[in-house]
C-alpha cells in the first residue's frame, strides 16, 4: 500500500531560525513529489514540484530535496518568517491507472508554527 | 482569475439533514476534484471528473455522498442523510489536464450535530 509519512508532526521555531520537514514515502511507481503549504482555514498552495530526475528545487526561501534511491523528501526553510506559519503536505504520485488524477497519495502534514 | 470558488464557506446542520456543497473550478480547467480533509486522515480524495465525467468515485465513503458536475464551470457534492462523523474540511480543486498542479479552492467547513 502507498503510503507517506511525514515528521515531525508539529514544530516551533523561532522567527529568523531555518527548519527542515521530513517526507517518506514508499509509493511505487514514483511519477513526482509534491509540497504544498496550507494557511490555515485555506486550500493547500503548491511550492514545488519534483520529478524522478530532480534532487533539489528551490522556491525563494524554501527549498525541497529528493532522494529517489532512499525515498524520502525534505522541505528547507531558511530565515523563518511568521508568515510561514502553516501547515505543510507532502504530496506523492504514482500516476495512477487513471490518468494520475488517482494516483495521489497525501502525507498528514508537518504543523510548524513561527514564534517572534 | 478568481480561483476556485467554494460555497458555502461554513456549514453548520444536524444529523440526518442533506447537505449540498458548491464548486466553481477555474475556466479552463478540465479535471475537478473533491478532498476531504481531518485532523484524524488529513486530505482524502472523494471523487474526480474529467470534461464533466466522474472518472473516480471509489473514494467516496458511502452512497450517502453523490457529487454531479452538469457542466464545466459547476460541481455539487450532496451528503444525504448527513451523520456527526461526516464533520471535516471539503475542498475542491481543479487542474488543467490529468498531471497538472492542482488548484485548491478555500474549502467548506462542515459541522453536524
Amino acid at each position: 500500500k502507498n503510503q507517506v509519512e511525514q515528521s515531525p508532526q508539529s514544530l516551533i521555531i523561532l522567527e529568523g531560525k531555518n527548519c527542515t520537514l521530513q517526507c517518506n514515502y514508499t509509493v511505487s511507481p514514483f511519477s513526482n513529489l509534491r509540497w504544498y503549504k496550507q494557511d490555515t482555514g485555506r486550500g493547500p498552495v503548491s511550492l514545488t514540484i519534483m520529478t524522478f530526475s530532480e534532487n533539489t528545487k528551490s522556491n525563494g526561501r524554501y527549498t525541497a530535496t529528493l532522494d529517489a534511491d532512499t525515498k524520502q523528501s525534505s522541505l528547507h526553510i531558511t530565515a523563518s518568517q511568521l508568515s510561514d506559519s502553516a501547515s505543510y503536505i507532502c504530496v506523492v504520485s504514482d500516476r495512477g491507472t487513471g490518468g494520475g488524477a488517482d494516483g495521489l497519495t497525501f502525507g498528514k502534514g508537518t504543523h510548524l508554527i513561527i514564534q517572534p | 482569475d478568481a480561483g476556485v470558488i467554494q460555497s458555502p464557506r461554513h456549514e453548520v446542520t444536524e444529523m440526518g439533514q442533506e447537505v449540498t456543497l458548491r464548486c466553481k473550478p477555474i475556466s479552463g480547467h478540465d479535471y475537478l476534484f473533491w478532498y476531504r480533509q481531518t485532523m484524524m486522515r488529513g486530505l482524502e480524495l472523494l471523487i474526480y471528473f474529467n470534461n464533466n465525467v466522474p472518472i473516480d468515485d471509489s473514494g467516496m465513503p458511502e452512497d450517502r455522498f453523490s457529487a454531479k458536475m452538469p457542466n464545466a464551470s459547476f460541481s455539487t457534492l450532496k451528503i444525504q442523510p448527513s451523520e456527526p462523523r461526516d464533520s471535516a474540511v471539503y475542498f475542491c480543486a481543479s487542474s488543467r489536464g490529468a498531471w497538472g498542479e492542482q488548484f485548491f479552492g478555500p474549502g467548506t467547513r462542515l459541522t453536524v450535530l
